[in-house]
């Protein structure tokens, strides 16, 4: 059973632009959560996904944002980048909200942005 | 709401010594409590997890935590550390909202 998976690993961005991040969940989870990782703040959470609705948002600024597909692959959205965007983005996928709880979640290796 | 404390933001212990990395919570419910491995430049994975049943909870690799509702702890421990074992280690909390609420990690070293 393939796990979640993220494109690209890296990426390099010049301030001002945007990126766009992918996340596809193991087969059969339909709930997508991101996570932000930086070394000073730790797992910090932006959003949730389920059935293509946002379901929880963090609290981040409006240039992030994200969506979901129908077959549950999720992308996250950032604009206008700066440098403190500079992290490691996870995503992480489980099987719906209701019953994530006891199941926990299941997390991608990431995507390494970096700003410049 | 919850939250997820761990005290200790760095450990080192020698190989073959005991591991213990401690997690508090704050929870209002009866909580779902999770601790998670990250290797350098990976994602997350689930060493063990709490929903209710047993109290002492075994997980991978040859982890596992003992939650006590007294004291509102869920203490990761291992009998005898190895090499491997030298990674980032997230304690994190859920409750009948769904959310997960993670601590800052305790980064484990492990000395030769």
């Amino acid at each position: 059973k393939a796990g979640v998976t993220q494109t690209p690993r890296y990426l390099i961005k010049t301030r001002g632009q945007q990126v766009t991040l992918s996340c596809s969940p193991i087969s059969g989870h339909r709930s997508v959560s991101w996570y932000q990782q930086t070394p000073g703040q730790g797992l910090q959470f932006l959003f949730e996904y389920f059935s293509e609705t946002q379901r929880n948002k963090g609290n981040f600024p409006g240039r992030f944002s994200g969506r979901q597909f129908s077959n549950s692959r999720s992308e996250m959205n950032v604009s206008t980048l700066e440098l403190g965007d500079s992290a490691l983005y996870l995503c992480a996928s489980r099987l719906n909200p209701g019953q994530g709880s006891n199941y926990g979640y299941t997390f991608g290796s990431g995507t390494r942005l970096t700003v410049v | 709401a919850q939250s997820v404390t761990q005290l200790g933001s760095h450990v080192s212990v020698s190989e073959g010594a005991l591991v213990l990395l401690r997690c508090n919570y704050s929870s209002s419910v009866p909580p779902y409590l999770f601790w998670y491995v990250q290797y350098p430049n990976q994602g997350l994975q689930l060493l063990l997890k709490y929903t209710s049943a047993a109290t002492l909870v075994k997980g991978i690799n040859g982890f596992e935590a003992e939650f006590k509702k007294s004291e509102t702890s869920f203490h990761l421990t291992k009998p005898s550390a190895h090499m491997s074992d030298a990674a980032e280690y997230f304690c994190a909390v859920s409750d009948t909202g769904n959310q997960f609420y993670f601590g800052t990690g305790t980064s484990l070293t492990v000395i030769p």
